[in-house]
């Protein structure tokens, strides 16, 4: 979805190095999240953040942390990398669906990193 | 705890045979539910989701899945696969409560047979 970018879309880095992945939207959603996704294991929710100042772990949050730079921006940082960090990473936004009291969310197209 | 079950890894049909993608949740409280779809190289497309309207619920590109209470079931079907079928498709469940959060299945990869 074009709405929702992330930058890099590839990267190889070193064990220990320090990585910023960054995503941002023009939805005007409120709601952002950040994904892993590895084969066999589908999607798994590292962080979310329903505005700015209302960041929440996910599942599996230990090693990674987050900013919410402004309601279009939600960044994801490893702050020293592991080799098992290698994983597709996506983000996603949302807004509620009033009428359906749930809301959809929507995907970016990935960021493909790669832990040396 | 809610949680996601797709049988099947890979799927093979040939094109213009139906596509049936398995899908079972386990949920404590009424659940939504949400097919996506992953082309290659690409991030996951909404397909269809159930709300708690109508237990069939039809999507894009001719899909539809029907919501079976007494089985856990949320079953994806499409009469008849053409090979821009192939890509991987993904079940999430979420709770009827303020977090939103989806729990995804692991995935089924869909090939057509030419």
């Amino acid at each position: 979805d074009a709405d929702v970018t992330q930058t890099p879309r590839n990267r190889i880095t070193k064990t220990g190095k320090r990585i910023m992945l960054e995503c941002s939207q023009t939805k005007g959603h409120d709601r952002m999240y950040w994904y892993r996704q590895d084969p066999g294991l589908g999607l798994r929710l590292i962080y979310y953040s329903f505005d700015v100042k209302d960041i929440n772990k996910g599942e599996i949050s230990d090693g990674y942390s987050v900013s919410r730079q402004a309601q279009a921006k939600f960044s994801l940082s490893l702050e020293s990398a592991i080799p098992n960090q290698t994983a597709l990473y996506f983000c996603a936004t949302s807004d509620v669906d009033s009428a359906a009291s749930t809301d959809t969310q929507y995907f970016g197209p990935g960021t493909r990193l790669t832990v040396l | 705890a809610q949680s996601v079950t797709q049988l099947g890894s890979h799927v093979s049909v040939s094109e213009g045979a139906l596509v049936l993608l398995r899908c079972n949740y386990s949920s404590s409280v009424p659940p939504y539910l949400f097919w996506y779809v992953q082309y290659p190289n690409q991030g996951l497309q909404l397909l269809l989701k159930y709300t708690s309207a109508a237990t069939l619920v039809k999507g894009i590109n001719g899909f539809e899945a029907e919501f079976k209470k007494s089985e856990t079931s949320f079953h994806l079907t499409k009469p008849s696969a053409h090979m821009s079928d192939a890509a991987e498709y993904f079940c999430a469940v979420s709770r009827m409560d303020s977090s939103y959060k989806l729990i995804f299945g692991s995935g089924t990869r869909l090939l057509v047979r030419p």
